[in-house]
């Protein structure tokens, strides 16, 4: 398996700008999460699903984020519109429930809102 | 809501010198608690966790503690190389799947 599989690697934007963040999690793996990092916050997660299905979102930072797992294979996560201050690297991670211990990161999209 | 607090939020030692870094958590429910490694550039991988029933950890240079009563937990580096330098979070979880990290701590350790 090629593990997490993030895109696009980097991103930049325009502010007020639609961005779509995607993220494929390793085959098999229930569990897929959505994190932020930045320099002054460290790893923040934002949404976690099970089964393509939201559990907890409450890390959301506002209405103009929105996430979604339309399949098991496939998840977005959208800012729109886009601010300076989503400026960030923004990690997918998965796991499954039998070895939860685990998180499996993927590589990180950069992205810069101009 | 759980919060974890992580210091120092940077390190700087000798090549050779230990290394050790100290975090706290709110929720007392917590009861594992893993600890990831970030190169530069690249993503956070588990390096090492440790389970709320136990109370210290060994893994080649690496080892954790945890004092479950002051709900604090802290990860030592020994014999510290270059290639131990990165940034290192700290994560508590409480049951379920919902991880919470610590804001990170940038590692130098000088040849």
């Amino acid at each position: 398996d090629a593990g997490v599989i993030q895109s696009p690697r980097h991103e930049v934007t325009e502010m007020g700008q639609e961005v779509t963040l995607r993220c494929k999690p390793i085959s098999g793996h229930d569990y897929l999460f959505w994190y932020r990092q930045t320099m002054m916050r460290g790893l923040e997660l934002l949404i976690y699903f099970n089964n393509n299905v939201p559990i907890d979102d409450s890390g959301m930072p506002e209405d103009r984020f929105s996430a979604k797992m339309p399949n098991a294979s496939f998840s977005t996560l959208k800012i729109q519109p886009s601010e300076p201050r989503d400026s960030a690297v923004y990690f997918c991670a998965s796991t499954h429930r039998v070895d939860k211990n685990i998180q499996y990161f993927g590589a990180g999209t950069r992205l810069s809102v101009l | 809501g759980e919060n974890v607090e992580q210091h120092p939020s940077t390190l700087s030692v000798q090549e050779g010198d230990s290394a050790v870094i100290k975090c706290t958590y709110s929720d007392s429910a917590s009861n594992y608690f893993p600890w990831y490694k970030q190169e530069l550039g690249k993503r956070p991988q588990l390096i090492i966790d440790i389970r709320s029933n136990v109370g210290e950890k060994k893994d080649q240079r690496i080892a954790v503690t945890l004092n479950k009563t002051a709900k604090h937990f802290s990860l030592h580096i020994t014999e510290t190389q270059p290639e131990d330098s990165a940034v290192y979070f700290c994560a508590a979880r409480a049951g379920g799947f919902k991880t919470i990290f610590g804001a990170g701590t940038r590692l130098f350790v000088k040849a």
